[in-house]
């Protein structure tokens, strides 16, 4: 089955300051790669996914890169703000009708981001 | 749009006992996605339900079983509860097409004693 690694488990920067959490999979089948933000006592909210046609994409300060060749994906924040300290999940899913894993997304362990005023 | 709802939000059992949990997904969203975590193994998936329908299942034991009504609402439930299902349990709801957005409710939190 698909096993997603996440890296690093911990970040820490400075406000202003770029953080950068890198995902690699390993189902060459998967086909979309949403990132997850859950703060404490609340439960994961997406805050930017790509799918297999696209290399790259960008919502404001967050962007997300994706190489399928290397088979991996990495989440960019830029202009940190103390707001973003939460855990960061990227997940994986080989979503596609008919498919054995329709709906399951496979979620990286995970890292915990934290960003200093 | 509501979010995602589940109920309880927390909840005290003992070893042996079974339980019940509840998701009610967005507005028109007909699949519904249960996912356990845990400090130690993370964010697993369970069982995914599409018009009243298993899709899909982890690799967790028998007694870990859901449903999903005609409403979509969806249920899990844990049997015979053992130390090691305490966690927090998360739905997600989708339009259930191909590479569709999850959005997950808060989450029941439980703790087995």
């Amino acid at each position: 089955g698909e096993n997603v690694e996440q890296h690093p488990s911990t970040l820490s920067v400075q406000e202003g300051d770029s953080a950068v959490i890198k995902c690699t999979y390993s189902d060459s089948a998967s086909n979309y790669f949403p990132w997850y933000k859950q703060e404490l006592g609340k439960g994961p909210q997406l805050i930017i996914d790509i799918r297999s046609n696209v290399g790259e994409k960008k919502d404001q300060r967050i962007a997300v890169t994706l190489n399928k060749t290397a088979k991996h994906f990495s989440l960019h924040i830029t202009e940190t703000q103390p707001e973003d300290s939460a855990v960061y999940f990227c997940a994986a899913s080989s979503s596609h009708a008919g498919g054995t894993s329709y709906g399951k997304l496979t979620f990286g362990q995970g890292t915990i981001l934290t960003v200093h005023p | 749009k509501a979010g995602v709802t589940q109920t309880p939000r927390y909840l005290i059992k003992t070893r042996g006992q079974q339980v019940t949990l509840s998701c009610s997904p967005i507005s028109g969203h007909r699949s519904v996605s249960w996912y356990q975590q845990t400090p130690g193994q993370g964010l697993q998936f369970l069982f995914e339900y599409f018009s009243e329908t298993q899709r899909n299942k982890g690799n967790f034991p028998g007694r870990f079983s859901g449903r999903q009504f005609s409403n979509s609402r969806s249920e899990m439930n844990v049997s015979t509860l053992e130390l090691g299902d305490s966690a927090l349990y998360l739905c997600a709801s989708s339009l259930g097409l191909a590479k569709e957005t999850q959005y997950f409710g808060p989450g029941t939190r439980l703790l087995v004693l």
